[in-house]
């Protein structure tokens, strides 16, 4: 049971390259999250989804992307990377009807 | 706005001695409360929340935290800090909305450091 993976751990990217990080969870939750973390900014909402099939967007969705196809994958893109994009990528997954979220390890990323 | 604050950015202890992290919170109802802990290049881990019910609530790791309605805060205890609990520390509250997705708003984070 490897609860919520995050593919892959670190990355460098050249502005204007593409990339697509994958969280993938095993727990069958409903709700995925992907969150940024800044130095002094806690964590931001990027996107979510509350369900296969649906997206939507957070706080701060500008230059990325996501899909849902499957339920257990959640998908973020970035199609033209920016400096202001390194950051360190979570993804969260949460059971309705609880509030609790489960964290992946993280995916850091860097932009040239 | 629905905000998270935690008012000290970095906290240095001795180990063994005691902790208090601060977080205040501001949300027009009853706030669903949780203190997560990261440790460096890991991702974040539950250490304990708070829905209802009583406003002591023990966590994992020998952490506690307590509700104070009065005061918007949640504050994160420890009577004795070990080496191992460097780490920094993230308080949330759960912003509810009617399109359900119930999004974590998160404080900027405390990160403590233990001296031996």
């Amino acid at each position: 049971n490897a609860g919520v993976t995050q593919t892959p751990k670190f990355r460098v990217l050249k502005t204007g390259q593409s990339m697509t990080l994958l969280c993938a969870q095993d727990m069958n939750h409903e709700y995925m999250y992907w969150y940024r973390q800044d130095p002094g900014m806690g964590l931001r909402l990027i996107h979510y989804s509350v369900g296969e099939g649906t997206t939507a967007k957070g706080e701060v969705p500008d230059g990325y992307n996501v899909s849902r196809l499957k339920k257990q994958n959640f998908l973020l893109g970035l199609e033209s990377a920016a400096p202001s994009q390194t950051s360190v990528y979570f993804c969260a997954t949460r059971d309705n009807p609880s509030y609790e979220q489960y964290f992946g390890p993280g995916t850091r990323l860097t932009v040239t | 706005a629905q905000s998270v604050t935690q008012p000290d950015i970095h906290i240095t202890v001795s180990e063994g001695a005691s902790l208090e992290l601060r977080c205040n919170y501001s949300y027009g109802a009853t706030p669903y409360l949780f203190w997560y802990v990261q440790s460096p290049g890991q991702g974040l881990q539950l250490l304990l929340k708070y829905f209802s019910g009583d406003t002591l609530v023990q966590g994992i790791k020998g952490f506690e935290a307590e509700f104070k309605r009065s005061q918007s805060s949640f504050n994160l205890r420890k009577p004795s800090v070990h080496w191992s609990d460097a780490a920094e520390y993230f308080c949330a509250v759960v912003s509810l909305f009617s399109g359900g997705y119930n999004k974590l708003i998160f404080g900027a984070g405390t990160r403590l450091a233990v001296h031996p």
